[in-house]
């Protein structure tokens, strides 16, 4: 089982949807997690952290399950401007962390 | 306000020649990191430098060398290239510090390399 698994997609959604994706951890230790956003062709950026106690920015909502060992990602009322890949990342548990990326979600909102 | 500054943006290779991709960030940020980005495969870890005077392997690093000038400024290396190592290279730095927020990485824009 890979380190961290994500379903590529794409989910193809119209404008103003709801739409979620989940991310698959292997080892049961991990504490941290990022979602990052890629555009096609463009760096990796910070989308939200992912806290024990879940995090909500605006229209998107992360959730950490322990006991399942999955993240999740929902995103409320889909913009054109969403669609993108969306990348799940543990943070290393070392004191010189890395971080392991997942192969990332594409996310398509049309008209 | 520059961030993560990767140079060159593109570059085309014949098989066997080498090349040097150059970063540098000004965020005074202690490590810094190299990655390849194929299709179906993801961001990888090429080499790491966790604090300047270190570096570290990943979990591609063959074929590849890093040299960590300074604290600001982070290279990769390709001795001989491969047509293998036709990919899009991100390098990216972070505070490392302890503490989630000091484990965000933030990336450079990207080198489009192509080995003939």
């Amino acid at each position: 089982r890979k380190e961290v698994e994500q379903d590529p997609g794409p989910f193809n959604v119209p404008e103003g949807a709801t739409v979620a994706f989940n991310c698959t951890y292997s080892n049961s230790a991990s504490q941290s997690f990022f979602w990052y956003r890629q555009d096609c062709r463009k760096e990796p950026k910070l989308l939200m952290s992912v806290y024990s106690s879940g995090n909500e920015d605006g229209r998107f909502t992360a959730q950490l399950n322990r006991a399942s060992q999955y993240i999740s990602l929902l995103i409320r009322d889909s913009k054109l401007s969403d669609s993108a890949t969306y990348l799940c990342v543990r943070v290393g548990d070392s004191g010189y962390s890395t971080l392991t990326f997942g192969k990332g979600t594409m996310l398509l909102v049309s008209p | 306000n520059a961030g993560v500054t990767q140079t060159p943006k593109f570059q085309v290779l014949k098989t066997g020649q080498s090349m040097t991709l150059q970063c540098a960030q000004d965020m005074n940020h202690n490590s810094m990191y190299w990655y390849r980005q194929d299709p179906g495969m993801g961001l990888r870890l090429i080499y790491y430098s966790a604090s300047e005077g270190t570096t570290d392997k990943g979990e591609v690093p063959n074929g590849y060398n890093v040299s960590r000038l300074n604290k600001r400024e982070f290279s990769l290396r390709l001795e001989s290239a491969a047509p293998s190592q036709t990919s899009v290279y991100f390098c990216a730095s972070s505070e490392l510090a302890g503490g989630l927020a000091k484990n965000i990485q933030y990336f450079g824009a990207g080198t489009r390399l192509s080995v003939l």
